[in-house]
């Protein structure tokens, strides 16, 4: 059973440019979850999407923005992005999501903003 | 308050040795107690889930769990260079939409 897939893996942008990270889910999940993790703020919950809604959002500004896709595959967006940007963004699916399931995560795309 | 805390390490032990991981949390509706481990460069993955005080054991692991204290531990018997890693606690309950993670402890299992 294949994982969660994120790409890119790696990436450099400089400030005040955008960026778009991809996440394919496990087969059948259908909650994705993107958090942020930073040494200093450890792992912070971005946004949650379930059957292509927003379900939950975290403590960000709006130009941190996302969607899903009908068949679960999930997508985040960062405007403007500034040096504090710079971070391992996770991914992570679940089948039912929220805050009791098992969260399968991917290995990450980390984003450096110079 | 922050609602989890986590002692970020590092945690230095020899080969061989018992090691402890702890969480403190500071709302008692949290419900579920999750153990994640992390290795360098890679995501999260789930290592132990408990819903109840008490303890639960795998293998070399022991997840314990102590409501009345908001006190969660993990336990590791025999530890291996192996286990070198981030172990991050999770929490969720009802009222929480999401789970809550401690900021990590990093573990150094020495050969």
């Amino acid at each position: 059973k294949a994982g969660v897939t994120q790409t890119p893996r790696y990436l450099i942008k400089t400030r005040g440019q955008q960026v778009t990270l991809s996440c394919s889910p496990i087969s059948g999940h259908r909650s994705v979850s993107w958090y942020q993790q930073t040494p200093g703020q450890g792992l912070q919950f971005l946004f949650e999407y379930f059957s292509e809604t927003q379900r939950n959002k975290g403590n960000f500004p709006g130009r941190f923005s996302g969607r899903q896709f009908s068949n679960s595959r999930s997508e985040m967006n960062v405007s403007t992005l500034e040096l504090g940007d710079s971070a391992l963004y996770l991914c992570a699916s679940s089948i039912q999501g929220g805050n009791t399931g098992e969260l399968f995560f991917g290995e990450g795309s980390r984003l450096t903003v110079l | 308050q922050k609602e989890v805390e986590q002692d970020p390490g590092p945690l230095s032990v020899p080969e061989g040795a018992i090691v402890s991981l702890n969480c403190t949390y500071s709302n008692s509706a949290f419900q579920y107690f999750m153990w994640y481990r992390q290795y360098s460069r890679k995501g999260p993955e789930l290592l132990m889930y408990t819903y109840s005080s008490g303890n639960k054991e795998d293998g070399r692991f022991t997840a314990q769990v102590d409501k009345s204290s908001k006190y969660i531990s993990l336990f590791i018997r025999d530890s291996q260079p192996s286990d070198s890693a981030t172990y991050l606690c999770a929490i969720g309950g009802s009222g929480y939409s999401t789970l809550t993670f401690g900021k990590g402890t990093m573990l150094l299992v020495s050969p």
